[in-house]
């Protein structure tokens, strides 16, 4: 079945930007999607169709994808968005949709 | 507004069974797939089911296939998940979410708050 890699965690200054990396093979030639979930919340998409957002996410959250990596990129990042972070996409080949095990955003 | 409410969930033995249920409101229900999606305790998301808007079309992940049934009454605005021959390893928070359109193959633009299965031995 097809595989999704995340690194399991990322750290980030406030202000800087942060990049999470979904890798996949020619994971480019797929739709990516993204959630955000915070502890004890259920996941919030932040970014379908590799990089449109949903209304009410801010500008800072972007995506893009290519190749073999997909990419989420939050821009001046605050406190509040420490999360876990999955992609998702889905896999014609087995029918099944694939979640990636997910980032763990720290805000330092 | 867009409501997913999840009910069903509770302590089990091995072995056991429960129906999982999400009553949906605030969109037109048959126009959209809907997905099952599970968190074992500190672990990642991982899918475990989704159905078309007209329940026509069903995937399963590996894990659940043969044990798991999702099904959908869309008179009703509510969607299921019969769960049997429950195993430790199916303890989770499961969560329903809606997806993007019709289709099964999209994205999950609502979830709900999820219910606990606990499986014991």
């Amino acid at each position: 079945s097809y595989v999704l890699t995340q690194p399991p965690s990322v750290s980030v200054a406030p202000g800087e930007t942060a990049r999470i990396t979904c890798e996949g093979n020619n994971i480019g030639s797929k739709s990516v999607h993204w959630y955000q979930q915070k502890p004890a919340q259920a996941p919030v998409m932040v970014i379908y169709y590799d990089s449109d957002r949903p209304s009410g996410i801010p500008e800072r959250f972007s995506g893009s994808n290519s190749g073999n990596t997909a990419t989420l990129t939050i821009s001046r990042v605050e406190a509040g968005d420490e999360a876990d972070y999955y992609c998702q996409v889905w896999d014609s080949g087995s029918d099944h949709q694939m979640f990636g095990g997910g980032t763990k955003l720290t805000v330092l | 507004e867009v409501q997913l409410l999840e009910s069903g969930g509770g302590l089990v033995q091995r072995g056991g069974s429960l129906r999982l249920s999400c009553a949906a409101s605030g969109f037109i229900f048959s126009s959209y797939a809907m997905t099952w999606v599970r968190q074992a305790p500190g672990k990642g998301l991982e899918w475990v089911s989704v159905i078309s808007g007209s329940g026509g079309t069903t995937y399963y992940a590996e894990s659940v296939k043969g044990r798991f049934t999702i099904s959908r009454d869309n008179s009703k605005n509510t969607l299921y998940l019969q769960v049997n021959s429950l195993r430790a390893e199916d303890t989770a928070v499961y969560y329903c979410a809606k997806a993007g359109s019709s289709g099964v193959a999209n994205f999950l633009d609502y979830w709900g708050q999820g219910t606990l299965v606990t499986v014991s031995s």
